[in-house]
């Protein structure tokens, strides 16, 4: 089963621009993460923050999280074409049963 | 520092058939995970390796996947028969002990079409 439900399902901008992408959960977490695709490739870890945090930055990455409405959002700022791939946020319970729950993602378009 | 090893890339088998996944995670990771991911869908967890111990296998059907870590280190997926509905990339991950032990970093992926 799948915890994380990304919203939008597909997002195309502009290079330059900014691209907003959220996340919402149902259960208690202790972490959240965000992971990006290229296509025909592994996923790569880009951020991931506590249950304790309510922001995270990374180089262009801006991650929030807000536990009382079970969501989080990705902000990439000033995008590139290389920004173009799927992205899934994945939610993680912790403890003894610590495993990732991936969503079904979104896919980024950025055109030059 | 090498990634995460999984071979073959890419596999097409006809149904009934047997076949095999291979992963070799990072040097020093403890954790190894492998994934089900279909077309369109986030990775699944199918199993989840502490050293050599299946901590966490709940997700496998085990009427005909099999997976073994032996020496805690690499890792094989097997499923025997293949059927049509499993085709679908199948990922390797790992994780460390120490640090940032809840990251996990992924292989490519072995790409799986059964005919």
């Amino acid at each position: 089963s799948q915890q994380g439900e990304e919203d939008p399902q597909a997002l195309s901008i502009q290079e330059g621009e900014n691209a907003t992408m959220n996340c919402s959960y149902k259960t208690s977490i202790n972490n959240l993460q965000w992971y990006r695709q290229n296509s025909g490739r592994g996923l790569v870890h880009l951020i991931l923050i506590r249950s304790n945090e309510r922001e995270k930055h990374s180089g262009r990455l801006r991650v929030t999280l807000d536990t009382s409405k079970k969501s989080s959002s990705l902000l990439i700022t000033a995008s590139r074409a290389a920004d173009t791939a799927s992205y899934f946020c994945a939610t993680d319970v912790g403890g003894a049963n610590s495993k990732l729950t991936f969503g079904k993602g979104i896919t980024l378009s950025v055109r030059p | 520092e090498a990634g995460v090893v999984q071979s073959p890339r890419y596999k097409i088998i006809e149904k009934k058939q047997p076949v095999a996944f291979w992963c070799n995670p990072i040097s020093g990771h403890n954790t190894l995970y492998w994934y089900l991911q279909n077309l369109g869908q986030g990775p699944e967890l199918l199993i989840r390796y502490e050293n050599e111990e299946a901590v966490d296998d709940s997700q496998l059907p085990k009427d005909r996947f099999s997976a073994e870590r032996l020496k805690g280190v690499d890792s094989t997926l097997k499923i025997q028969p293949a059927e049509l509905g499993d085709s679908a990339v199948y990922l390797c991950a790992s994780s460390p002990r120490q640090g940032a032990r809840e990251t996990q970093y992924f292989g490519p992926g072995t790409r799986l079409l059964v005919l």
